[in-house]
């Protein structure tokens, strides 16, 4: 099957400071990657939606200078959490879907930021 | 007209037992209802698929019933086994982006 990788799986950083979150089709080319949010105990919150070479579209309340979204290949897109604050403290999950997969997302397995 | 009501919020099953989580929309557009399984920790993977145009869909211990004209599809887990233990996530998408729209999850206990 499709495999995602998402890197780090957990990251602690200070407050103020830049963290990026990386994630990988292995496998596949990803036309599409999604990074989402998820609080505990929640659903999954979709933050933006990035097609590769074009710029990423942010849901609506996500701001875009905060949440720095890169899909720079077919196989890697980046989210930056710029100026990190402890309110950012989440779980971050990223999918990717390719052609030929019939649009079936695939899930990375994770990243959990702690911002101290 | 964009959510997807799913229910329980919980569940718990005896091992053995059969596992049933609901799942409801609005959005007639929808052409795609997948069902996620997610672990503590981990992303959500892929459980089963359905299209709207057939009424159910079954992979081993997996079934997706689903009912157009009611606008409603079911996850159901025979056998339910403690390693189901997980929490379940509905979804239905649109279009050629399939950006997801998800259901609150469903926390499923299997006790042994």
């Amino acid at each position: 099957g499709a495999v995602v990788s998402q890197h780090p799986s957990w990251v602690i950083c200070k407050s103020g400071t830049s963290v990026k979150i990386e994630c990988r089709s292995l496998d596949f080319q990803a036309t599409t990657m999604f990074w989402y949010r998820q609080f505990p105990k929640q659903s999954l919150m979709l933050m933006a939606t990035s097609n590769e070479g074009s710029k990423a579209t942010y849901e609506q309340g996500v701001e875009k200078d905060k949440f720095l979204i890169n899909h720079a290949s077919l196989t890697l897109s980046t989210l930056t959490v710029t100026s990190a604050h402890p309110e950012d403290s989440s779980f971050y999950i990223c999918s990717a879907k390719g052609q030929g997969l019939r649009g079936i997302q695939y899930f990375g397995a994770g990243t959990r930021l702690s911002v101290l | 007209q964009q959510q997807v009501k799913q229910s329980p919020q919980s569940l718990i099953v005896q091992k053995g037992g059969i596992s049933i989580i609901n799942c409801a929309y609005e959005n007639t557009a929808f052409d795609y209802f997948p069902w996620y399984q997610q672990f503590p920790g981990k992303g959500p993977a892929l459980l089963i698929a359905i299209r709207p145009d057939v009424s159910e869909k079954k992979e081993g211990r997996f079934t997706i019933s689903f009912n157009k004209s009611a606008k409603q599809f079911s996850l159901h887990i025979m056998d339910s086994q403690p390693g189901d233990s997980a929490t379940y996530f509905c979804a239905a998408s649109r279009g050629s982006n399939y950006q997801l729209i998800w259901g609150a999850g469903t926390k499923l206990i299997i006790k042994p």
